[in-house]
């Protein structure tokens, strides 16, 4: 059983566009993490997002939290060809080590 | 130093072969972490130390065995592998116990079983 589903899974778009990549869930998470991951390598993480209805802006990125701590999204503004990767967003407990990932977005984004 | 390095970047090796893994982080972090991804897949987690003991192991099969001799290194010993186990294989750390489990990853080992 997946506890974190993304939406899309697959995003192919024009350099310039704006673009939503959803994270959701049935459960509640004690905070959120967003990760980029390129071909061949190991994730990278983006942020954290801990507080019911927080956003957090990085650079063309808006990254936001449910207010019921069990949804997110990632808004990237005017993507660039840099922007392409594997988006993974990932729940943490309180009390447990690991993390749940989700299922995951491959974007492109076209010159 | 906010790097998790790991070593060999790839390996292929046979089904009879005996291999390692090594994973290596100085952040002070006390847990870490193997994970397992295939293509287009998220990671699938394998085991977990948190204070250099395992605390989690995801049903891993025998043939794939973790070691931490201490608070930076972390091993997994390879013994006997399927084709099916070929895979990118991750290391991350972080601090244990902390509610938002930032977890950092290193580059991965891509290993080829034959």
């Amino acid at each position: 059983t997946q506890l974190l589903e993304q939406s899309p899974q697959f995003l192919s778009i024009q350099e310039g566009e704006n673009l939503t990549v959803y994270c959701n869930s049935s459960s509640v998470f004690s905070s959120l993490q967003w990760y980029r991951q390129e071909p061949g390598e190991g994730p990278v993480l983006l942020v954290t997002v801990v507080t019911g209805g927080e956003v957090k802006k990085l650079k063309r990125l808006t990254f936001q939290f449910g207010d019921a701590r069990k949804d997110s999204s990632l808004h990237i503004t005017a993507a660039q060809p840099g922007d392409t990767g594997l988006y993974l967003c990932a729940g943490a407990r309180t009390g447990a080590n690991n993390l749940f990932f989700g299922t995951g977005t491959r974007l492109t984004v076209i010159p | 130093d906010t790097e998790v390095t790991q070593t060999p970047k790839h390996l292929v090796m046979g089904m009879t072969n005996k291999k390692s893994l090594k994973c290596e982080q100085h952040m002070g972090h006390r847990a870490m972490y193997w994970y397992k991804q295939k293509a287009k897949k998220p990671p699938e987690l394998m085991f977990v130390y948190s204070y250099e003991k395992l605390s989690i192991n995801e049903s891993v099969p025998s043939r794939f065995s973790p070691e931490c001799p201490n608070s930076s290194l972390l091993n997994l010993h390879l013994h006997a592998l399927q084709p099916e186990d070929s895979a990118l294989y991750l290391c991350a750390s972080s601090h244990p116990g902390l509610v938002y489990n930032e977890q950092f990853f290193g580059p991965g080992t891509r290993l080829t079983v034959l």
